[in-house]
């Protein structure tokens, strides 16, 4: 089944502890992405991948770290979480970016306190 | 700076016909996006439209016109399911995707 999958799915941390979000995709997409969605605001990306060992800084980067060194992971890293960085994160492939349609994994709602 | 604007929230009746619209300022157009989120999940895509006219899929369509900046999606004979937040995307000159804040739709039986 071709799918997004992202990990954990929910994560509650304190101030300053480094985390990990995981992201994978078995569809060969060279097209990766993460967003950030808070009430009222919309999706708002973070971090975009045009392929393995390229990537870029979307709208809101400050804070967060990402890598592609293989097509199908493409992992959110929070070095020092804060809490206004409490939000619902999802992950996103599609097959070249541009005009396709995105494939979204099922989110992780962190909380840093 | 880039703008996209949509009601925040909407009611319908089940049966019934719905029209969301979608407005748009961007630095340049290569495309608009409909996508359907229900709560707590993750959204799923509906349409693309790139040229100008309305593409029909099944009980949804969606309308582009480029010169005016605007979108809707039509959804029709109206589902409890339907009821989700609808979420307009434009793709820019950069092909980056901006995206509106979303249209709560609320299906009353």
């Amino acid at each position: 089944e071709a799918q997004v999958t992202q990990n954990p799915r929910y994560l509650i941390t304190v101030t300053g502890k480094k985390l990990t979000v995981t992201c994978s995709q078995n569809m060969n997409h060279e097209y990766m992405s993460w967003y950030r969605q808070d009430p009222g605001l919309g999706l708002r990306q973070i971090y975009y991948s045009m392929n393995v060992e390229v990537t870029d800084k979307g709208d809101v980067p400050e804070g967060y770290k990402v890598s592609r060194k293989e097509k199908r992971n493409f992992p959110l890293i929070l070095e020092s979480p804060s809490p206004n960085q409490t939000s619902l994160y999802f992950c996103a492939s599609s097959s070249t970016g541009g005009g396709d349609e995105q494939y979204f994994g099922p989110g992780t709602r962190l909380t840093v306190t | 700076g880039q703008n996209i604007d949509q009601p925040t929230e909407m009611t319908a009746t089940e049966g019934a016909i719905v029209q969301i619209n979608c407005t748009y300022q961007t630095s340049g157009f290569n495309g608009l996006f409909w996508y359907q989120q229900h709560a707590g999940e993750a959204p799923t895509f509906l349409s693309y439209n790139v040229l100008d006219g309305l593409e029909e899929k099944g009980r949804f369509s969606s309308f582009l016109s480029r010169s005016k900046g605007y979108s809707y999606l039509l959804l029709k004979e109206l589902q409890m399911k339907d009821s989700a937040s609808y979420l307009c995307a434009v793709l820019d000159s950069n092909y980056q995707l901006i995206w509106g804040a979303g249209t709560k739709l609320i299906i009353k039986p």
